[in-house]
């Protein structure tokens, strides 16, 4: 089935140390997002992307970076820099940037600190 | 973007209808609502979304008041499966690169 698969579902960090979250889809679509989620609170967007090649910041992208080399990946790296990170990740993708069509999210990566 | 007020938590028993409500009174005239839920520990998952008229699939059905400053999603029979929270959100499309979630409204269904 077509969808988004979402890996680990939990990760633990070290401080001081990046980590990687990854963001497989194959639903063909060209846009694609990170989202985080604090509990009890709704998602702010920290990257998003419309096409390969191409990304840009959203409200809270500071201590995270992402790549998107691939249509079909778009990998999220959780720096040293990012001195809370502490809270559920959830990656988004939509037919393209320019639609109204609805957001398919994976089933999230939930990182903790060590 | 438009701000949305609903209900912070709602009941329903088992097996009844259910009226969620929005309020989106700064919603411009080309946006969509759009509605999603989340079930504790996962991502948010769409139900439906519309612009004017109301709108019906096999998960539920969306009434949009005429003037488009509140609409409601309605559950036709609740099951336990339905407790989750539902975020109302209108949704420009074209030039839009995010979607803006709120705290939405918990539901929780009663055997």
């Amino acid at each position: 089935d077509g969808g988004i698969t979402q890996s680990p579902k939990y990760l633990f960090r070290k401080e001081g140390q990046n980590v990687t979250l990854s963001c497989e889809q194959n639903l063909n679509h060209d846009a694609m997002y990170w989202y985080r989620q604090d509990p009890g609170q709704g998602l702010r967007l920290i990257y998003y992307s419309q096409i390969v090649n191409d990304f840009q910041k959203g409200d809270i992208a500071e201590g995270y970076s992402v790549s998107r080399e691939k249509k079909e990946s778009f990998p999220l790296t959780v720096t040293s820099a990012q001195k809370n990170p502490t809270a559920f990740y959830l990656c988004a993708s939509r037919t393209d940037g320019a639609t109204n069509q609805p957001q398919h999210f994976g089933d999230g990566t939930r990182l903790s600190i060590l | 973007d438009a701000k949305t007020t609903q209900p912070n938590s709602m009941e329903s028993n088992e097996e009844e209808p259910v009226h969620l409500p929005c309020n989106h009174s700064t919603i411009s005239g080309t946006d969509y609502i759009h509605w999603y839920r989340q079930l504790p520990s996962q991502g948010p998952e769409y139900v439906i979304h519309g612009l004017t008229s109301n709108v019906n699939n096999r998960m539920a059905s969306l009434a949009i008041a005429e003037d488009r400053k509140s609409s409601t999603l309605i559950l036709h029979r609740a099951t336990l499966r339905d407790a989750a929270v539902y975020y109302c959100i209108p949704d420009s499309g074209a030039g839009s690169y995010q979607l803006t979630f709120g705290k939405g409204t918990k539901l929780s269904v009663i055997p």
